[in-house]
């Protein structure tokens, strides 16, 4: 079974700084990975989707890494700003066949 | 284009009550899917679509109930609400290359 995990569950930053958020799975053998943000009370929102061939996509700030051998992506936002405070959530999918398995999120929070 | 929507946005059961959680998209995507929100937990698969009359169970389909009659719909059914059952429930669907599309979620408590 996929486990997907993402470390820290919780980061602070001050506006400006850039944030790097980690996600790990076990199971390198991957169709795609997709990073999501979720406000609170909210749905969750689609940021980047890197399929197994990509090392990496970028949109805007954003950017995200993909290591399959070692089992590891990256989510990189520069310049940070407070509205990018939020839960970044980690989602995997195995195989062509739609599931996902999800990391438990990192919740960040930019201060002024 | 409204995406992905659900009804009702919050509810409130008592156990052993059963109701329907509403979930359409205008996308015609053949992919659907149903998760649950637990804190601390992540998301889980519940059930999932990858067409009109075809449903396979997730990782949790104890007590959900769901099928698929059209593209756009995909209704999942609560047959006797337990207190387990409290969640925030999201829909989704998948179009290109497996990209995946959330709803805003139904927020369920049961009593």
């Amino acid at each position: 079974k996929q486990e997907v995990t993402q470390i820290p569950a919780a980061l602070s930053v001050p506006e400006g700084e850039n944030l790097v958020l980690n996600c790990s799975f076990t199971d390198s053998a991957i169709y795609n990975l997709q990073w999501f943000r979720q406000d609170p009370g909210k749905g969750l929102t689609s940021l980047l989707l890197i399929q197994s061939s990509q090392r990496e996509q970028t949109s805007g700030r954003l950017n995200a890494s993909l290591d399959k051998s070692s089992g590891r992506s990256t989510l990189y936002i520069a310049a940070s700003q407070p509205g990018d405070s939020a839960t970044y959530l980690c989602a995997v999918a195995v195989s062509n066949d739609y599931k996902l398995s999800f990391g438990a999120g990192t919740t960040v929070t930019v201060r002024a | 284009n409204a995406g992905v929507t659900q009804t009702p946005k919050f509810q409130v059961l008592k156990t052993g009550q059963s109701m329907t959680l509403q979930c359409a998209q205008d996308m015609n995507h053949e992919y659907m899917s149903w998760y649950r929100q637990d804190p601390g937990m992540g998301l889980r698969l519940i059930h999932y679509s990858v067409g009109a009359g075809i449903t396979d169970q997730g990782e949790v389909p104890n007590g959900y109930n769901v099928s698929r009659s059209t593209t756009e719909d995909f209704p999942l059914r609560l047959l006797s609400a337990a207190p387990s059952q409290t969640s925030v429930y999201f829909c989704a669907s998948s179009g290109t290359y497996n990209e995946q599309f959330f709803g805003p979620g139904t927020r369920l408590t049961v009593l």
